[in-house]
């Protein structure tokens, strides 16, 4: 059971130039969360997904794009990368039951230079 | 809007002793789940314990327990006898059940276990 997979771990980007974040999970979760997290920070989440078909912004959504086409996948988008947007991002999933929690993957740490 | 405060950046503590992080929360819902997470400095995402706004009970899962005051909105994460391996960030998260359900984390707390 793999869980929740990120893909890349590491990654260095130019400004300007764009990427795609992969987020895969294999648990059948309906709820699926996209964070950042800047250096000695706590979580800010990007976006969020109810079910296939369904997105909606968080907190800092400027700059990403997401889609969740499938019930597996949630890709972020990252056009025209800016150094403001070094970070590591969090995917997470979760069954929207209360009492449960979310399961994170192991993170992607994106340098912008 | 939902929103988590952990009000200290970081804590130091003796080995075996008990620590307490703080976390308040606020919320206009009366439905609402509790999370507290650690973070150790391989920076994968642990889950700790949880606690529902309508449990009774606090929450306690070894020697991690929750320490609910939901009038203060409060909820924070007692630590028993502490070890080494407790270092770490800790965080708070919050989960509302109207609407999106989105969860929504602290600023965390950095403890240092001290030998």
């Amino acid at each position: 059971n793999a869980g929740v997979t990120q893909t890349p771990k590491f990654r260095i980007l130019k400004i300007g130039q764009s990427m795609t974040l992969q987020c895969t999970q294999d648990m059948n979760h309906n709820y699926m969360y996209w964070y950042r997290q800047d250096p000695g920070m706590g979580l800010k989440l990007i976006y969020y997904s109810v079910g296939a078909g369904i997105t909606d912004k968080g907190e800092v959504p400027n700059g990403y794009n997401v889609s969740r086409s499938t019930t597996e996948d949630f890709p972020l988008r990252l056009e025209l990368a800016a150094p403001s947007q070094t970070s590591v991002y969090f995917c997470a999933s979760g069954v929207g039951v209360m009492n449960t929690e979310a399961f994170f993957g192991q993170g992607t740490r994106l340098t912008v230079v | 809007a939902q929103k988590i405060t952990q009000t200290q950046p970081g804590m130091f503590v003796q080995e075996k002793e008990a620590v307490t992080l703080d976390c308040t929360y606020d919320t206009s819902d009366q439905s609402y789940g509790l999370f507290w997470y650690k973070q150790p400095s391989s920076g994968e995402m642990i889950f700790l314990i949880y606690q529902g706004s309508y449990d009774e009970q606090n929450a306690t899962e070894g020697r991690y327990s929750l320490n609910f005051q939901k009038a203060r909105k409060s909820a924070n994460l007692v630590i028993s006898a502490s070890q080494l391996g407790d270092s770490a960030m800790y965080f708070c998260a919050m989960r509302e059940t109207q609407g999106a359900q989105k969860l929504v984390f602290g600023q965390g707390t950095r403890l240092t276990i001290n030998p």
